[in-house]
């Protein structure tokens, strides 16, 4: 069965500064990984994916993610954070079937 | 433009009484998704679709019923609803099988069962 962890509830950042959000991934074959970004009131917005190929993905609002089979790891970046960012970011992995599992989601905030 | 649509978008009932969640999309996706979102937990799956008549269990289906007998719409039927299904649902769409195809997701159902 597959999992993911995102060991970060809740991350505080400032307007400007780096940002990384952790996912940790457990499957027994290649993964497919995604991150959604979650918008208060809104559905889930896809912001890359990684299926094949480089490990290290662009996504769309400047953010990117490395995959590191090594460490069973995804993790997001961007390097310079906007207010706009604040929402809440789910890892996903999914396998060659219909299903697709979540994280619990890490909720960040942007202080000015 | 491409889109999932669900409704009601806020639903407020009482335990028992028999509820239906639609979702429509118009991109000609065969696979379709429930899924209900909990704080801590994410998201979890209810019941997916692979096509027209074509339904299957995800990780949480107790209480809830799927019918997929267009294309386009993939409605969640809530038939006693209980206070433990008050949550955000969401439904989603792809092209192709989840594990490499991503989902497009309607806005939410917020459903409150009282």
């Amino acid at each position: 069965a597959q999992s993911v962890t995102q060991p970060d509830i809740h991350i505080t950042v400032s307007e400007g500064a780096s940002l990384e959000l952790r996912c940790n991934y457990s499957y027994g074959a290649t993964p497919y990984l995604f991150w959604y970004v979650q918008s208060p009131g809104q559905g889930l917005q896809l912001l890359l994916k990684y299926f094949s190929g480089d490990t290290l993905v662009q996504g769309i609002k400047g953010f990117e993610a490395e995959f590191k089979r090594s460490q069973s790891s995804f993790n997001l970046r961007k390097p310079s954070v906007h207010w706009s960012d604040a929402a809440e970011y789910f890892c996903a992995v999914g396998s060659n079937d219909y299903k697709l599992s979540f994280g619990a989601g890490t909720t960040v905030t942007v202080r000015a | 433009e491409a889109q999932v649509t669900q409704n009601p978008r806020y639903l407020i009932t009482v335990t028992g009484k028999k509820l239906t969640v639609t979702c429509s999309q118009n991109m000609n996706h065969e696979y379709m998704s429930w899924y209900r979102q909990d704080p801590g937990l994410g998201l979890r799956q209810i019941y997916y679709s692979m096509n027209v008549e074509v339904t299957d269990k995800g990780d949480v289906p107790e209480g809830y019923k799927v019918s997929r007998k267009e294309k386009r719409n993939f409605p969640l039927i809530l038939e006693s609803p209980s206070p433990n299904q008050t949550s955000l649902y969401f439904c989603a769409s792809s092209l192709d099988r989840v594990g490499n195809q991503p989902q497009h997701f309607g806005d939410g159902t917020r459903l409150s069962i009282l």
